[in-house]
């Protein structure tokens, strides 16, 4: 119940394609889904969150779709560029805690 | 610059030797987490603490210790390294604000334990 899933685990796009990222998650409970971008080298950094109140966030190229009912939300790159290409991860946490719950990551390459 | 500072940033060392990798923050963020990053196992908890002396095991514990005497300061202590603790750690703050949990991450430290 604790769980997010994350798909796929790896994705490649070509140059100016949309890149999407799924996750699913079990407790209705959660109320707070950041996704993370991890550059080679670096650690991850927050890249967009939603909460559940809305069904879509948008942040430049980046956003976040959410489907309460299916327990869903999806990352969307639109206009990918090479400059993306890194691992995305999901997660999810619930009212103030602190504690987050990751999915596994995606390696996201765009190809030139 | 916000940021979070682990030291080192490569670490080699052989078995059973102590080692300990610092962590500091200059944000006064209440919560600090340690994780390691293994291929195709993504982040995975090691200790969390939720302000200072307030530590509690994340899903992967074992063979390691924690302590948060100062606010700013996790340290990750391994008593004993073995090989199965070779990976890439990361050491991450957060405060709640504005409604989001926004955690911040050091660089990592990649350990090899031989």
């Amino acid at each position: 119940q604790q769980q997010v899933k994350q798909s796929p685990q790896s994705l490649i796009v070509q140059k100016g394609g949309i890149s999407i990222i799924n996750c699913a998650y079990e407790n209705t409970a959660f109320d707070y889904f950041p996704w993370y971008q991890q550059f080679p080298g670096k650690g991850p950094a927050l890249l967009i969150a939603i909460r559940p109140d809305v069904s879509e966030k948008k942040e430049g190229r980046f956003t976040i779709s959410f489907n309460k009912s299916a327990k869903q939300f999806s990352l969307h790159i639109m206009d990918s560029q090479p400059g993306d290409s890194a691992t995305y991860f999901c997660a999810a946490s619930k009212g103030s805690n602190y504690q987050l719950i990751w999915g596994a990551g995606t390696k996201l390459i765009i190809k030139p | 610059e916000a940021q979070v500072t682990q030291n080192p940033r490569y670490l080699i060392t052989v078995t059973g030797k102590k080692l300990t990798v610092t962590c500091s923050q200059n944000m006064n963020h209440e919560y600090m987490s340690w994780y390691r990053q293994d291929p195709g196992l993504g982040l995975r908890q090691i200790y969390y603490s939720m302000n200072v002396e307030v530590t509690d095991k994340g899903d992967v514990p074992e063979g390691y210790k924690v302590s948060r005497k100062e606010k700013r300061n996790f340290p990750l202590i391994l008593e004993s390294p073995s090989p199965n603790q070779t990976s890439l750690y990361f050491c991450a703050s957060s405060s709640y604000r504005d409604g989001n949990y926004g955690y911040t991450f050091g660089s990592g430290t990649r350990l090899t334990v031989v």
